[in-house]
Order: structure tokens, then C-alpha cells, then sequence
């Protein structure tokens, strides 16, 4: 069994530019999350997909944009890059229910982004 | 606001001793209290995880322990071990909620 994977495993940006984050799901998964983790920080949950649809999303501007595709995998897209996007970003999925998302989530290893 | 407060940040413990991190909560909606480890690196892995409906679960040498009356909960490692030494990671989420909200983590170290 597979589990989340992501890419690429580090990235380095300039100020203004946008990105682009992949995250694929761990078998049997349908629910993906993303996290931003700073230095010395915890997680903070930035927003969720479920069923292609966003699910919930945390205290971070619009800027910060996401997709889910038909296999459950998963983009996060970052515009206008500022200097404190400089973290480790995290996605997290959790497994199919017949009901609403579970809350386990199981996290892939991220994806390092350093915005200069 | 911070809704999950831990500590202590860092922690050294001796090889074979018991391992000690507590978590309290604000908010009496969690109900799902997940334990992370996760090593430079890497991503956090999941450890163990508590609903209040118990008071205490147990994974090997990981235990988890859950005061409702006081909204506290800790991660127990009995026979602390050197490969133990990470950053460990509460969080709690409720209910409809689709975030995990983490606290800000602990640094172990375990001496040999």
C-alpha cells in the first residue's frame, strides 16, 4: 500500500511568483488537507478536499487556492508569493467513509517552499 | 487564538524512563485527540489517538491519558528509547470539523 507522496520535495521561489504543490492520496483515500507548518511550529490547516470540492478551509487568503481530481490526488496553487509562505507544506489524507470525512489523517512528507 | 496549548516545548529524558507531554484544550466540542511524532524532515506519522469517551488507551509503549473535567490530555512513553527522539505533536478536531488543530509541539531527546 502506498502512502500520501508528494512533489517536488523542495522548491525555491522569488517573492510575487506562484507555485504549484502535488499531493497524491494514500490508497483507499478520498479526502485530502493541506497544512502549512513553519519553522518550530505546528501544523495549521489551510483548507480540505472532498469530493473535488473544497471542505472547510482555515484563516489563509484567497491567495491560496486548491484543486482535487477524479483519483482523489491533489493540487495546492500559492499566488503572489510573500516571504513568509516560506514553510514546510503538508498534505494529509484520510480514509473513503460511506459517510462525511473521517478524521484521521495520514501525512505525506512534504514539501519544503523557501520564498526569497 | 490558541485552542490547543502543550508543553513542555522541550523535554530530555534519560534511556528507559518514562517520556511525559501534556496537551489542554479550549474548545469542549473536540472530540478526537490524535498523538503525531514526526522526525526532521519528514511528516508528522500517527501515533495514537483518544476519543473522550475513555479515559486512558494504550498502543505498545504509547499511552495516552484524557481528562475531560480538567480538558487535558497526555502522551505516556514507558522505556523511552535514543530512535524516540522527535518532535511530538497533540492535536484535537471535532466533530463536522474538517482541521486538525495542532499544538505547537515538543522536542524530545533520549539520552543513551
Amino acid at each position: 500500500e502506498t502512502g500520501v507522496t508528494q512533489s517536488p520535495t523542495h522548491l525555491i521561489k522569488t517573492r510575487g511568483q506562484q507555485v504549484t504543490l502535488r499531493c497524491s492520496s494514500q490508497s483507499g483515500h478520498n479526502t485530502v488537507s493541506w497544512y502549512q507548518q513553519a519553522l518550530g511550529q505546528g501544523p495549521q490547516f489551510i483548507f480540505q478536499y472532498y469530493r473535488e470540492e473544497e471542505n472547510g478551509r482555515g484563516n489563509f487568503p484567497p491567495r491560496f487556492s486548491g484543486l482535487q481530481f477524479p483519483n482523489y490526488s491533489s493540487e495546492l496553487n500559492v499566488n503572489a508569493l510573500e516571504l513568509d509562505d516560506s514553510a514546510l507544506y503538508l498534505c494529509a489524507s484520510s480514509p473513503r467513509t460511506s459517510g462525511p470525512p473521517q478524521e484521521t489523517q495520514y501525512f505525506g512528507p512534504g514539501t519544503r517552499l523557501l520564498v526569497l | 487564538q490558541q485552542q490547543v496549548k502543550q508543553s513542555p516545548q522541550s523535554l530530555i529524558v534519560q534511556k528507559g524512563g518514562i517520556s511525559i507531554i501534556n496537551c489542554a484544550y479550549e474548545n469542549t466540542a473536540f472530540d478526537y485527540f490524535p498523538w503525531y511524532q514526526q522526525f526532521p524532515g519528514k511528516g508528522p506519522a500517527l501515533l495514537i489517538a483518544i476519543r473522550p469517551d475513555v479515559s486512558e488507551k494504550k498502543e505498545g509503549r504509547f499511552t495516552i491519558s484524557f481528562n475531560k473535567s480538567a480538558k487535558q490530555f497526555s502522551l505516556h512513553i514507558m522505556d523511552s528509547q535514543p530512535g524516540d527522539s522527535a518532535t511530538y505533536f497533540c492535536a484535537a478536531s471535532r466533530a463536522g470539523a474538517q482541521k486538525l488543530v495542532f499544538g505547537q509541539g515538543t522536542r524530545l531527546t533520549i539520552n543513551p
